[in-house]
């Protein structure tokens, strides 16, 4: 079995200001991660994803995350918040082998302040 | 990159009339797809996993009746409500995997609302 825990479910940062959003996962075996960005009203885009080699991932839009297996943490962060990253932060778990089902955290809305 | 369109981006509906919403894959081919539905301010849940060319396998609690799958091709499958109720109202969002990407492409999302 797998899940996804997301501390915080309201963020908010002042503009320029670090952006943190934490997210711990449990996995019987070797976890894909991923982070996804909802716009509202719109789908999901894919932030950045981990799957296996380098534990630091950047993705879109100058995010990072990092990949913890002794803390089976995936943290997303952002050095300097723009007005524009206001959106909600949905991390997420599955694993390897085929078409697997994707466990979503509860999501996380990041407001930015001017 | 890969991308999963999704059709309608909304759509207002009676009750007790059905809806259908289709999910395609543009440039991949994607014999498995899935629905996810997502109530407001929550998470997204797996509602099915729909396989091309054979039954959709839906999750506990999911009424297969009123939530008709159909993966008809390799590059598209529907999602239709059936006999629709308020409750049904809901943003639903589909998925599909590139080959080889080892991630998830989501469409855009289908805002239903029922009156």
């Amino acid at each position: 079995a797998q899940s996804v825990t997301q501390l915080g479910s309201h963020v908010s940062v002042s503009e320029g200001a670090l952006v943190l959003l934490r997210c711990n996962y449990s996995s019987s075996v070797p976890p894909y991660l991923f982070w996804y960005v909802q716009y509202p009203n719109q789908g999901l885009q894919l932030l950045l994803k981990y799957t296996t080699g380098a534990t630091l991932v950047k993705g879109i839009n100058g995010f990072e995350a990092e990949f913890k297996k002794s803390e089976t943490s995936f943290h997303l962060t952002k050095p300097s918040a723009h007005m524009s990253d206001a959106a909600e932060y949905f991390c997420a778990v599955t694993y390897s082998g085929g078409y697997q089902k994707v466990t979503f955290g509860t999501g996380t809305k990041l407001q930015v302040i001017p | 990159g890969a991308v999963v369109s999704q059709h309608p981006s909304w759509v207002i509906c009676k009750s007790g009339t059905s809806v259908k919403i289709e999910c395609r894959s543009l440039d991949f081919q994607a014999t498995t797809m899935f629905w996810y539905r997502q109530f407001p301010k929550q998470s997204l849940m797996l509602m099915a996993t729909s396989n091309e060319g054979s039954k959709a396998t839906y999750e506990q609690g999911v009424e297969k009746d009123k939530f008709l799958i159909n993966h008809a091709s390799l590059t598209l499958s529907t999602l239709t409500v059936t006999s629709a109720h308020p409750e049904d109202s809901s943003f639903y969002i589909c998925s599909a995997t590139p080959p080889g990407e080892g991630g998830y492409t989501f469409g855009s999302g289908t805002r239903l609302t029922v009156v």
